[in-house]
């Protein structure tokens, strides 16, 4: 089944625990990108990927990061979570960058930093 | 002042109304205008999009752009209990940015039998 998943679905930490959030899909698809979604603001865009070793950033990139050293994988890293990133995070894929506007996402990592 | 608004409603409906949502933005330079679904505790699904201005149906769906208005609509037709859900609309401007995604706040929708 073609698919796009994440994991953990959810997660509680504490404040400053390094954590990363893993995204795969199988479709080979090229572009990959991160948002998160919180109440009143929408998905905003966190990073994405226009391929394997090219990043760039979306419009709430701080205190994150990330890495594509294989097409099918784009993990999210948050090097020193802090309360205000208690959100719920989407991955999602498209086959390129200029069909960006088609993309598949995930089912969501609900993550909670106390 | 936002990008992308879009009026979070809710907006509650009877069976087999029409159905208008709407965004508006700022950023002239978008040029590719998609309309997002998503039910609850899911990701969002593509349901349709549009390149630049004009009209695009797809069943009881269409997309409608006004570039000189900066005002995107998407009408749905008798409405059914399934299309209750959160609208999300979202724009790129593509380019050098194709990659860039900006979305609106969403529009709960509930449709009642």
């Amino acid at each position: 089944e073609a698919q796009v998943t994440q994991n953990p679905r959810y997660l509680i930490t504490v404040t400053g625990k390094k954590l990363t959030v893993t995204c795969s899909q199988n479709m080979n698809h090229e572009y990959m990108s991160w948002y998160r979604q919180d109440p009143g603001l929408g998905l905003r865009q966190i990073y994405y990927s226009m391929n394997v070793e090219v990043t760039d950033k979306g419009d709430v990139p701080e205190g994150y990061k990330v890495s594509r050293k294989e097409k099918r994988n784009f993990p999210l890293i948050l090097e020193s979570p802090s309360p205000n990133q208690t959100s719920l995070y989407f991955c999602a894929s498209s086959p390129r960058e200029r069909r960006a506007y088609e993309q598949y996402f995930g089912p969501g990592t609900r993550l909670t930093v106390t | 002042q936002k990008e992308v608004e879009q009026d979070p409603g809710p907006l509650s409906v009877p069976e087999g109304a029409i159905v208008s949502l709407n965004c508006t933005y700022s950023n002239s330079a978008f040029q590719y205008f998609m309309w997002y679904r998503q039910y609850s505790r899911k990701g969002p699904e593509l349901l349709m999009y549009t390149y630049s201005s004009g009209n695009k149906e797809d069943g009881r769906f269409t997309a409608q752009v006004d570039k000189s208005s900066k005002y995107i609509s998407l009408f749905i037709r008798d409405s059914q209990p399934s299309d209750s859900a959160t609208y999300l609309c979202a724009m790129s401007s593509g380019g050098t940015s194709y990659g860039k995604l900006t979305f609106g706040q969403g529009t709960i929708l509930t449709v009642h039998p």
